[in-house]
């Protein structure tokens, strides 16, 4: 059973463009919801993360926003630039289990 | 402060064969992860461990999949035998945290098993 599902599978932005990453969850116990950032040939690494007693994290060009009620929550890339093309994962954990969705992978053309 | 560390980068095996993945974490992490990623895919979860106890290892396929953590640093994961839908990209993590919730995993850059 895929607890967190991830949209869209691909995406291409111009530079300078919005890249908009979705996720939706199932499981009303999750209290943690990251984004990971993998660039090829490399593991993943956290970009920006959010808890559920907060709508919305911005940090820098990222932002996610999250609602809880229809237990979805987004990524929101401003500016985006080439250096941001590579697989967007969200994911989501309750007590100590990290789940991830099947990822995103952003291309920003120049 | 060094990441974690995994070796080999890269195995080719027949199927049948066996291989064995190491992964040294950051230092004072007490839960490592091992997760897999097949191509295209999320990470999954094979196991965690807290210290060198098992905390989650529900989607190990314990029939020839198996991981320790001794001492509660190192950690190896062992395949034995490969199958062909093995081949994937073996993902080690590990966190400062001991409960609650997940909070960052820090992973290492992967061991790339690919089985003939």
């Amino acid at each position: 059973q895929q607890q967190v599902k991830q949209s869209p599978q691909s995406l291409i932005v111009q530079k300078g463009g919005i890249s908009i990453i979705n996720c939706a969850y199932e499981n009303t116990a999750f209290d943690y919801f990251p984004w990971y950032q993998q660039f090829p040939g490399k593991g993943p690494a956290l970009l920006i993360a959010i808890r559920p007693d907060v709508s919305e994290k911005k940090e820098g060009r990222f932002t996610i926003s999250f609602n809880k009620s229809a237990k979805q929550f987004s990524l929101h890339i401003m500016d985006s630039q080439p250096g941001d093309s590579a697989t967007y994962f969200c994911a989501a954990s309750g007590y100590s289990t990290l789940t991830f969705g099947k990822g995103t992978m952003l291309l920003v053309s120049p | 402060e060094a990441g974690v560390a995994q070796s080999p980068r890269y195995k080719i095996i027949e199927k049948r064969q066996s291989v064995a993945f190491w992964c040294n974490p950051i230092s004072g992490h007490a839960t490592l992860y091992w997760y897999q990623q097949i191509l295209g895919q999320g990470p999954k979860l094979l196991i965690q461990f807290q210290n060198n106890g098992v905390v989650d290892d529900s989607q190990l396929p314990k029939d020839r999949f198996s991981a320790e953590r001794l001492k509660g640093v190192d950690s190896t994961l062992k395949i034995q035998p490969a199958k062909l839908e093995d081949s994937a990209v073996y993902l080690c993590a590990s966190s400062p945290r001991t409960g609650g919730s997940t909070g960052e995993l820090f992973f290492g850059e992967g061991s790339r098993l690919t089985v003939l």
